[in-house]
């Protein structure tokens, strides 16, 4: 059965500096790769998505990730981070052919000015 | 934004009563889903539907139950609230015959059990 680890429940960084939220994730198969935030009091929004070739995925408000699939990982970076960034992160892995998604327990991100 | 509404998008009750939250959806997706979301948690799939009449457990089942007579609404009953209960509620939906998994959610409905 599928499965997904956020490595870090809380990650605080200061405006302007780099972030990677970690995930890694376990499935017998091949995989699609979704992260979503969430800001506060708001439901849940697509960020990017892995689904197959280039490795280096580009997302919504200068998020990316990468593919690891030797490490099973699929981490998002930031190079510079603003206050408004400040959500809560979720992972997800599908096994695709619509099987529910499985989200990790989340990260929250606090940006500090 | 994909049209999914949800009502209530606030409850409070007391432990025993019934509850039923309902997911309207405008975007004719086979797939709808409820999740619920706690601290320290994430998101738990409770149920979900892959067509008309059609649902099937998630991981946190227990105590609650599903309908799905029409394409566009999907609801979640508790039948008997509990304390435990207590949580954000979350409907989403899957585009029709996508093979890639990807959600688009509901703004939630947070219920609280006295």
């Amino acid at each position: 059965a599928q499965s997904v680890t956020q490595l870090d429940s809380q990650v605080p960084v200061f405006e302007e500096a780099p972030v990677e939220l970690r995930c890694n994730y376990s499935s017998s198969v091949s995989v699609y790769l979704f992260w979503y935030v969430q800001y506060p009091n708001q439901g849940l929004q697509l960020l990017l998505k892995y689904l197959s070739g280039s490795t280096l995925v580009k997302g919504i408000n200068g998020f990316e990730a990468e593919f690891n699939k030797s490490q099973t990982s699929f981490h998002l970076r930031k190079p510079s981070v603003h206050i408004s960034d400040t959500a809560e992160y979720f992972c997800a892995v599908s096994e695709g052919g619509n099987t529910p998604l499985v989200f990790g327990k989340g990260t929250r991100l606090s940006v500090i000015a | 934004d994909a049209g999914i509404t949800q009502s209530p998008r606030h409850k409070v009750t007391e432990t025993g009563t019934p509850v039923t939250l309902r997911c309207h959806q405008t975007e004719n997706h086979r797939y709808m889903y409820w999740y619920r979301q706690d601290p320290g948690h994430g998101l738990r799939l409770i149920h979900y539907s892959y067509g008309v009449k059609d649902t099937d457990k998630g991981e946190v089942s227990d105590g609650y139950s599903v309908s799905r007579s029409k394409t566009e609404d999907f609801l979640l009953t508790l039948e008997s609230a509990t304390s435990s209960q207590t949580s954000v509620y979350f409907c989403a939906i899957s585009e029709r015959n996508s093979l890639t998994g990807e959600l688009f959610f509901g703004e939630g409905s947070r219920l609280t059990v006295l």
